[in-house]
């Protein structure tokens, strides 16, 4: 069964700060990995999509990267605003049309 | 990308009734899930909606307790029976298609059990 972690579980920044989050999962036989955004209470809102066979992929100020033989993907995030405020989750897929494993999410403030 | 509609967006309900959540897509859609998320923790997944027959419930989860409708390509409810105050979580139900290995997610329900 795959295990997704991420860290840290909480951080908080001054504007302006560039960002990593992080997500490592146990079993590197992954189709593609997605992370996504959660407001409190809220849905799920996809942010980026990175296939097994990429090594990035970029919208706006995110960029998300993936190495697959050491289990492990980071988001970066630009130029932090407090309009960033969320949650973060990152989830992976074994197989096309597959479920997601989700790790705890990262909780990111950034304040003004 | 598809648009979903989740209801109720919240609910207070009382020990012992049930809730039924509604999913409702702007397009057909292979496949639906239902996530549980818990004050604090991440997504558990439920069960895999199959349209026409049985969800396929994961290790954990039973249909008694969460029986789920699936009738068309478009639409699914998920029922939580005989509400305990450990029911109360934000319920999620998520999409893919067929060709489109991405997954879009409902607004959520959050429901509180008093």
């Amino acid at each position: 069964k795959q295990e997704v972690t991420q860290i840290p579980a909480a951080l908080s920044v001054p504007e302006g700060e560039n960002l990593v989050l992080n997500c490592s999962f146990t079993d590197s036989a992954i189709y593609n990995l997605q992370w996504f955004r959660q407001d409190p209470g809220k849905g799920l809102t996809s942010l980026l999509l990175i296939q097994s066979s990429q090594r990035e992929q970029t919208s706006g100020r995110l960029n998300a990267s993936l190495d697959k033989s050491s289990g492990r993907s980071t988001l970066y995030i630009a130029a932090s605003q407090p309009g960033d405020s969320a949650t973060y989750l990152c989830g992976s897929r074994g197989s096309t049309l597959g479920r997601l494993y989700f790790g705890r999410g990262t909780q990111l403030t950034v304040w003004p | 990308s598809a648009v979903i509609s989740q209801k109720p967006s919240r609910d207070i309900c009382q020990r012992g009734t049930s809730l039924t959540i509604q999913c409702q897509v702007d397009s057909q859609v292979t496949m639906m899930f239902w996530y549980r998320q818990q004050p604090g923790q991440s997504l558990t997944l439920i069960a895999t909606a199959n349209q026409g027959s049985e969800a396929t419930y994961e290790s954990g989860f039973v249909i008694d307790k969460f029986p789920i409708s699936r009738p068309n390509l478009t639409f699914s409810t998920l029922t939580v029976s005989n509400l305990s105050p450990e029911d109360s979580s934000i319920y999620l139900c998520s999409v893919e298609s067929q060709g489109v290995t991405e997954a879009f997610f409902g607004q959520g329900t959050r429901l509180t059990v008093v």
